[in-house]
């Protein structure tokens, strides 16, 4: 069974720090994706990878960046927190279908 | 670029309605279909999925979809809903080698 492991489900920060994200899956998937779920938009896609040191744009992408310099990892970055970056965020990876970690929710205050 | 509607933002039934949430999508072409469900405090998980063949699709804990091409459709059904069934549903679709693209989710509670 996939396992996909978001190292934190809930987070905390205050507005402007630099946040991270990890995802981590066992799989050996080539293509990893963060997505942002908030309540009446549905899931939209930030960034995704298909390869180690590879990235591109999703429907988001402002305000973000990732960091992929190992196959099994996908970060998630926050270079500036905002309130507007309060969210539930969701890691995957496969592709079709996608296997979804359980989420962080982040709260910036 | 793909998009996807879901007609109902939240819906609420008695236990052993019957259910349909309705799925359309943009793209014309050659499309994979997919119920993604997530139950209070869980991730999401696949319900069912479509990629050819026979349109009715049957997926885990009694649910089905239609795929109807020439309206663009992927209706989700069961004919006997449970409390536990208790959900956000999402409708989701690629083509080829694209992301996917979801919808905004349906919000169903089952009350018993």
């Amino acid at each position: 069974d996939v396992k996909v492991t978001q190292s934190s489900r809930y987070l905390v920060k205050r507005t402007g720090e630099k946040v991270f994200l990890e995802c981590v899956q066992d799989m050996d998937h080539e293509n990893m994706f963060w997505y942002r779920q908030d309540p009446g938009l549905g899931l939209r896609l930030i960034y995704f990878s298909y390869d180690v040191k590879m990235k591109e744009k999703g429907d988001i992408p402002e305000g973000y960046s990732v960091s992929r310099e190992k196959k099994e990892r996908f970060s998630l970055i926050l270079e500036s927190a905002s309130t507007n970056q309060t969210s539930m965020y969701l890691c995957a990876s496969s592709f079709s279908p996608l296997h979804f970690g359980n989420g962080t929710r982040l709260t910036v205050t | 670029a793909q998009s996807v509607s879901q007609h109902n933002h939240h819906v609420i039934l008695s236990e052993a309605a019957s259910l349909e949430l309705g799925c359309n999508y943009s793209y014309g072409g050659t499309v994979n279909l997919f119920w993604y469900v997530q139950y209070p405090g869980q991730h999401l998980q696949l319900l069912l999925k479509y990629f050819s063949g026979d349109p009715l699709v049957k997926g885990i804990k009694g649910f089905e979809a239609e795929f109807i091409k020439s309206k663009f459709s992927f209706n989700l059904r069961k004919p006997s809903v449970q409390w536990s069934d208790t959900a956000e549903y999402f409708c989701a679709v690629n083509s080829g080698y694209s992301t996917l693209t979801f919808g905004k989710g349906t919000m169903l509670l089952v009350s018993p």
